[in-house]
C-alpha cells in the first residue's frame, strides 16, 4: 500500500514570496490533515478536511495561509506571503475515517526555509 | 482546551536499560491517545494507541496504560535497543468538545550500544 506522498521535500524562500505544498494521501482515506511543526515543538494541526470540506481551520493563519482539496483526493497547502516564522515543516497525513480513534499516516513532510 | 506535556529530553539510555517517557494530558471530552514516533530521516508513525481509560496500547515491546485518574499515558519498555533511537511523541485527539489532535512536543531518545 502506498503511503502518503508529498512535495516537495525542501524549499527555500526569501519573504514575502508565495509557496505551495502539495500532498497526496492514502486511497481511501477520508480525511486530510496539515500540520506545521517548528523545530523542538510537536506537530500543531493547521487544517483538517473530511472528503472535500473543512471540518476544522481554527488555527490556519487565513490572512496568508490556504488550503484546498481537490475532489477530496489530493491537497494544496499556500503561504502567501511567507514570513521568516513560517519556517517549519509541514506535515500532511491521512486517516480512514477521520474519527477520534483512527490513526493518522503521516507523509515525509516539507522542511521551509524562509530567508 | 486540550493540551499534551511530556517530559524534556533528550533521553540518553545504554542498551537493554529500562524506558519510561511521561506524557499527561488535558482535555475536555473523551479522548484518544497516541504514541507516535519519528526515526531519523522518516515521517511520524503510530506506535501504539489506547482509546479508553483502563485499556493498554502495545507494540514492538512498547507499552503504555491509559490512566484517566491521573491524566497520563507514560510509555515505558523494559530493555531498548540501539534501533529504539528516535523521537516520540505523544498525542490525543477527542470525541467531544474541541477535536483538534493535540501533539506534546516530542521526546528524543538516544540509546548507545
Amino acid at each position: 500500500e502506498a503511503g502518503v506522498a508529498q512535495s516537495p521535500r525542501y524549499k527555500i524562500i526569501e519573504k514575502r514570496q508565495s509557496v505551495a505544498f502539495w500532498c497526496n494521501p492514502i486511497s481511501g482515506h477520508a480525511t486530510l490533515y496539515w500540520y506545521q511543526q517548528i523545530l523542538g515543538q510537536g506537530p500543531k494541526l493547521l487544517i483538517q478536511f473530511q472528503n472535500n470540506g473543512v471540518v476544522d481551520d481554527s488555527q490556519l493563519p487565513k490572512d496568508r495561509f490556504s488550503a484546498e482539496r481537490l475532489k477530496g483526493v489530493d491537497s494544496t497547502l499556500k503561504i502567501q506571503p511567507a514570513k521568516l516564522e513560517d519556517s517549519a515543516v509541514y506535515l500532511c497525513a491521512s486517516s480512514l475515517g477521520g474519527g477520534a480513534r483512527d490513526t493518522q499516516y503521516f507523509g515525509p513532510g516539507t522542511r521551509l526555509t524562509v530567508l | 482546551g486540550n493540551s499534551v506535556t511530556q517530559m524534556e529530553g533528550p533521553v540518553t539510555l545504554s542498551e537493554e536499560a529500562f524506558l519510561t517517557i511521561n506524557c499527561t494530558y488535558t482535555a475536555t471530552g473523551y479522548p484518544s491517545l497516541f504514541w507516535y514516533v519519528q526515526y531519523p530521516g522518516e515521517g511520524l508513525q503510530l506506535l501504539l494507541k489506547a482509546t479508553k481509560a483502563d485499556d493498554k496500547g502495545s507494540n514492538k515491546g512498547f507499552e503504555a496504560t491509559y490512566r484517566k485518574e491521573t491524566t497520563s499515558f507514560h510509555l515505558e519498555k523494559g530493555s531498548v535497543q540501539v534501533s529504539d533511537s528516535a523521537v516520540y511523541f505523544c498525542a490525543l485527539t477527542t470525541s467531544g468538545g474541541s477535536y483538534i489532535p493535540t501533539f506534546g512536543r516530542g521526546t528524543s531518545l538516544i540509546v548507545h550500544p
